[in-house]
């Protein structure tokens, strides 16, 4: 299996720009969540899908952050518009449903805004 | 809601020294417990788990029991490596809980010198 697999690895953009990250989850896998990492936060998870549909997004900071799945094999993490603050790695996990409690985390994608 | 809190990094050993890092949750219930290690540039990956009191996960040579007590789960390892360089979090998942309830603590930087 190749794991959860993200793209791009590295982005780099100025701001007021789209941003947009991908994630392939590991298959069959039943969750899938985006996380965002940076020194001063640690990890917060912004927002989950079960089976394709979001359940939770309360950690999505503003709406300039939208989510979607639309099948179980992809889901997108956009920015629009960008903002130097939101300079951050984000990691998308995905998990089965008997054993939500063990995750699986991609490589991350390392965001740079101007 | 759930908490997890761990020790304040940097940590910065020796080659062959005794590692020590402190993890308490709060929980309602008996949490399932985790910590997950994240090398250079990598996601974060399952390092070892116990799921009820007095369990002990092992893995690659670390250890950490589960201490209802205390509500601790303090990771440890005999004598350390460079290559265990890495940053360590521990997590927090409730009984009975949804696949949203994995808590993370706030990450320990663990460097070790040759």
């Amino acid at each position: 299996d190749a794991g959860v697999i993200q793209s791009p690895r590295h982005e780099v953009t100025e701001m007021g720009q789209e941003v947009t990250l991908r994630c392939k989850p590991i298959s069959g896998h039943d969750y899938l969540f985006w996380y965002r990492q940076t020194m001063m936060r640690g990890l917060e998870l912004l927002i989950y899908f079960n089976n394709n549909v979001p359940i939770d997004d309360s950690g999505m900071p503003e709406d300039r952050f939208s989510a979607k799945m639309p099948n179980a094999s992809f889901s997108t993490l956009k920015i629009q518009p960008s903002e130097p603050r939101d300079s951050a790695v984000y990691f998308c996990a995905s998990s089965w449903w008997d054993t939500g409690d063990e995750q699986f985390f991609g490589p991350g994608t390392r965001l740079t805004v101007l | 809601g759930d908490s997890v809190t761990q020790m304040e990094g940097p940590v910065t050993l020796s080659e062959e020294a005794f590692l020590t890092i402190n993890c308490t949750y709060t929980a309602t219930g008996y949490p399932s417990l985790f910590w997950y290690v994240q090398y250079p540039g990598e996601g974060l990956q399952l390092l070892l788990k116990a799921t009820k009191a007095d369990d002990k996960g092992s893995n690659k040579g670390f250890e950490a029991t589960y201490r209802k007590e205390t509500t601790s789960f303090h990771l440890e390892k005999g004598s350390v490596q460079v290559s265990d360089s890495a940053v360590y979090f521990c997590a927090a998942f409730p009984s009975g809980g949804g696949a949203d309830g994995l808590t993370f603590g706030k990450g320990t930087h663990l460097i070790i010198q040759p």
